[in-house]
């Protein structure tokens, strides 16, 4: 069974911080990795898309990379702004025999504070 | 496109009574999932579908839960009967194979 897991639980920092939220994983017979981003009381938001047989991916001042042999993955925000602040969340999509499920990690909550 | 699409947005029902809770996936995406989120367990998978048929529904609670999807544009979640500790947000996720899951704005469920 595929277990996701994020670390830390919850992140403060001040603005203008570069930070990295890390987020592991069981079984690395993995189709993708997805990390998402919530804010209270909304849905999620997709962030990034890594697949298998990518190392990184970047979309502005966000960086996401994989190391599937390791079942690790990172997100890094650079230039921290208050507007940051929200729930990130990693997902992991299995291939091997539970093709297409698509597990969640618990989330990182991070707060930027001007 | 308009995305994944929940109804209702908020349901308050009493214990005892059926709720039944709507997605409308975007089209063409073939996999379809159902999360509950609380504050205690977080992001739950209850069930996900692929191409309309169940592939996985061990997350599922218990037998007073069940989910259909009788076409590739529309799936339904049940309670009956509903209890107090079913309180959650249902959300539903729509991707295809190796491509990005979107989610809909969810379901907030208050059962008294």
């Amino acid at each position: 069974k595929q277990e996701v897991t994020q670390i830390p639980a919850a992140l403060s920092v001040p603005e203008g911080e570069n930070l990295v939220l890390n987020c592991s994983f069981t079984d690395s017979a993995i189709y993708n990795l997805q990390w998402f981003r919530q804010d209270p009381g909304k849905g999620l938001t997709s962030l990034l898309l890594i697949q298998s047989s990518q190392r990184e991916q970047t979309s502005g001042r966000l960086n996401a990379s994989l190391d599937k042999s390791s079942g690790r993955s990172t997100l890094y925000i650079a230039a921290s702004q208050p507007g940051d602040s929200a729930t990130y969340l990693c997902a992991v999509m299995a291939g091997g025999t539970s093709y297409g499920k698509l597990t969640f990690g618990q989330g990182t909550i991070l707060t930027v504070h001007p | 496109d308009a995305g994944v699409i929940q109804s209702p947005r908020h349901e308050v029902t009493e214990m005892g009574q059926e709720v039944t809770l709507r997605c409308k996936p975007i089209s063409g995406h073939d996999y379809l999932f159902w999360y509950r989120q609380t504050m205690m367990r977080g992001l739950e998978l209850l069930i996900y579908f692929n191409n309309n048929v169940p592939i996985d529904d061990s997350g599922m609670p218990e037998d007073r839960f069940s989910a259909k999807m009788p076409n590739a544009s529309f799936s339904t979640l049940k309670i009956q009967p509903s209890e107090p500790r079913d309180s959650a947000v249902y959300f539903c996720a729509s991707s295809s194979l190796g491509a990005e899951a979107f989610f809909g704005q969810g379901t907030r469920l208050t059962v008294v």
